[in-house]
């Protein structure tokens, strides 16, 4: 079963500030996903990654598939990114995903 | 972009009933659908594999009648959670897999169901 590693688990910063959050992982993967869940606990898929970078927006995310390392970055930080952001792996059980435990990030104005 | 709804999006129901919860893909075809529940302050955890067709595929410590599981079609799967208990209470979310392989590579989520049991 695949171990996913988080950090920070919390993160508090100020409106403006880059942000970057990391995930690490114990086994191969062919994709690894980057969710982001709200208070009310819906869940939006933000990333899914199987080699170098992708960017959305002030979004940007990174995988190292040798170090078996990614991670999410925020420029430009806002109040409204305010979430726990959720690294994710195959390996669950039958193609399910494991995750990590989440970052709760939080951005002061 | 694929996207996956769930029905209800919140249910609060009495100890002994059953609640019914669907997870659809709207615009794509899933042969897979996972099944995953997170209580207060925990990371999600996988319940079990539904895959069109076929019985589910359940993780260990997951009882299978208990939460019955069917994939009638390529777009809906259901969770039913029998006789519920208070315990039972949680964040229930799905995912559809539109690989074609079902992989669990490329998963799109529901906005999940938030159950109480009273």
């Amino acid at each position: 079963k695949n171990e996913v590693e988080q950090s920070p688990q919390n993160l508090t910063a100020q409106e403006g500030e880059f942000i970057t959050i990391n995930c690490s992982y114990s086994v191969g993967i062919s994709a690894l996903h980057w969710l982001q869940q709200h208070p009310g606990g819906g869940i939006v898929s933000l990333f899914m990654l199987s080699s170098g970078k992708k960017k959305h927006g002030r979004l940007i995310a990174t995988i190292n598939i040798q170090e078996k390392h990614s991670s999410l970055h925020i420029t430009a930080s806002h109040p409204r990114d305010s979430a726990v952001y959720i690294c994710a792996v195959p390996g669950g059980g039958a193609d399910g995903l494991t995750f990590g435990k989440g970052t709760h990030l939080i951005i002061q104005p | 972009g694929a996207v996956v709804s769930q029905h209800p999006s919140r249910v609060i129901c009495k100890s002994g009933t059953s609640v019914k919860i669907e997870c659809r893909s709207l615009d794509f075809q899933a042969t897979t659908m996972f099944w995953y529940r997170q209580f207060p302050k925990k990371s999600l955890m996988l319940m079990a594999t539904s895959n069109e067709g076929s019985k589910a595929t359940y993780e260990q410590g997951v009882e299978k009648d208990k939460f019955l599981i069917n994939h009638a079609s390529l777009t809906l799967s259901t969770l039913t959670v029998t006789s519920a208990h208070p315990e039972d209470s949680s964040f229930y979310i799905c995912s559809a897999d539109s690989s074609r392989e079902g992989r669990g590579d490329e998963q799109f989520f529901g906005p999940g169901t938030r159950l109480t049991v009273l």
